[in-house]
């Protein structure tokens, strides 16, 4: 079973539209992200969130809107996609444990988002 | 920004140990050293992580000098499914914290 999955792997879409990639975890893990990787192969962090609580954004457009319905699934909404959006979207899972440690990260295969 | 400093690029001989290095000289105390790689158009992976202790596991050793200011990654008998971009990351361990990621070192494993 694939640990953290997303959907679309794929997505090829024009200016302007509006597009969500969804994200889903079976780790039991509190703890999801987005990281955004671009062309120059720079993998940055977009969001983070804990038990369905957002705790990182890290300087994203608001056109960028995660969206985490329970602890096992964090979506990306992008509004009035553009050019620049054209990147590769990772999900990952982590888990906040006891004494307040991280455990290691859990990455999806990502999604290839291209904005013609 | 990221707060450790990789050579953009290795080779390795198939079979042989390949060895990356990472420095880290601004590292606090709380801070962990993990390492990530990514292979080709697929999600980075954990490979290891420690405090200032050597560490193993079945997939590599992690060797933190005394002063924790370096680190070594040591891939023991390397693959060519071991081409890919390795990521050293300086984290803290306590507390909510994300993975900040460099430019990696680009490890290119040859026959």
């Amino acid at each position: 079973d694939t640990a953290v999955s997303q959907t679309p792997k794929y997505l090829v879409t024009q200016m302007g539209n509006d597009k969500s990639i969804k994200c889903e975890q079976n780790l039991g893990h509190d703890t999801m992200y987005w990281y955004k990787q671009d062309s120059k192969k720079f993998l940055k962090i977009m969001f983070s969130y804990n038990n369905k609580e957002l705790i990182i954004n890290e300087t994203v457009p608001n056109r960028f809107s995660p969206k985490s319905p329970d602890k096992a699934h964090l979506n990306l909404h992008i509004n009035s996609l553009e050019l620049g959006d054209s990147a590769v979207y990772f999900c990952a899972s982590s888990s906040y444990i006891d004494q307040g440690k991280n455990t290691e990260a859990f990455f999806g295969q990502g999604t290839r988002l291209t904005v013609v | 920004d990221a707060k450790t400093t990789q050579p953009p690029s290795m080779d390795c001989a198939e079979g042989r140990a390949a060895n990356l290095p990472c420095n880290h000289s601004t590292i606090s105390g709380n801070e962990y050293v993990y390492w990530y790689r990514q292979i080709h158009s697929q999600g980075p992976q954990y490979i290891i992580h420690g405090l200032k202790n050597n560490e193993t596991n079945e997939m590599a050793s992690l060797i933190i000098t005394e002063d924790r200011k370096s680190s070594t990654l040591i891939l023991p008998h390397a693959t060519l499914r071991d081409t890919a971009v390795y990521y050293c990351i300086v984290r803290t361990y306590t507390g909510y914290s994300t993975l900040t990621f460099g430019k990696g070192t680009m490890l290119l494993v040859s026959p």
